[in-house]
């Protein structure tokens, strides 16, 4: 059965880099026909999905955040990562990431636990 | 204001039926793209519930159903549970600006 675990910082300065990891465990990241990727929810909102990345190596953002998010996969490590540039108070939110598939008929499942990243100084 | 919409809350008395809409667009779920539901229940991740329009995966109960007809999709749930008392999410896709997976604004499921 495969788990993901969310890391990393939980309090990031305004105008910083925000990086968070994934590790996946119970099944290689390296897998088709899946994707992996990273949704976000700022405190008592809804749902906002970030980016993905797909085992061929392609990715696709969020077009609102496009400029400013990288997704990455260490093969290696069985984890792919998440960093967000130039952070404001609005990213306040929790993180989760998932697994998807490749394609655009695609569900997330399952999911991280999540991790709560606050911006501020 | 999300691309897919769905009604802020509903409510319903236990061993009632209710159901939860998401309302799309031609680029969305109109273009035949399929809708998924999740459950959130308080201070956890979501769950999937649906997927595929109509499909369960195991372990979800069969009080869950899910269907699609044009640019809506709707989630139902029999026999109500006090357990059911979550927060609800469609998903789909997107065909505009590249393209992207998007989420409705969630509905909140409130027992009686």
């Amino acid at each position: 059965q495969v788990q993901l675990q969310e890391s990393g910082p939980g309090l990031v300065k305004p105008s910083e880099t925000l990086s968070l990891t994934c590790t996946v465990s119970g099944g290689s990241i390296s897998s088709s026909p899946y994707s992996w990727g990273w949704i976000r929810q700022p405190p008592g909102k809804g749902l906002e999905w970030i980016e993905t990345i797909y085992y061929s190596g392609s990715t696709s953002y969020n077009p609102s955040l496009k400029s400013r998010v990288t997704i990455s996969v260490d093969t290696s490590k069985n984890q792919f990562s998440l960093k967000l540039s130039s952070v404001t108070a609005a990213d306040t939110a929790v993180y989760y990431c998932a697994r998807g598939r490749n394609s655009n008929y695609a569900w997330f499942d399952p999911w991280g636990q999540g991790t709560l990243v606050t911006v501020s100084s | 204001q999300s691309v897919l919409t769905q009604p802020p809350s509903v409510s319903g008395a236990p061993g009632q039926r209710v159901t939860i809409s998401c309302t799309g667009s031609r680029s969305n779920i109109g273009a035949g793209y399929d809708v998924h539901w999740y459950q959130q229940l308080p201070g956890t991740a979501p769950r999937l519930l649906i997927y595929g329009n109509s499909n369960r995966p195991s372990g979800v109960p069969d009080r869950f159903s899910g269907s699609k007809s044009g640019t809506s999709a709707s989630l139902a749930i029999t026999g109500l549970q006090a357990e059911d008392e979550a927060d609800y999410y469609c998903q789909s896709y997107d065909s505009r600006l590249s393209g992207s997976w998007v989420f409705g604004g969630g509905t909140k499921l409130t027992v009686l």
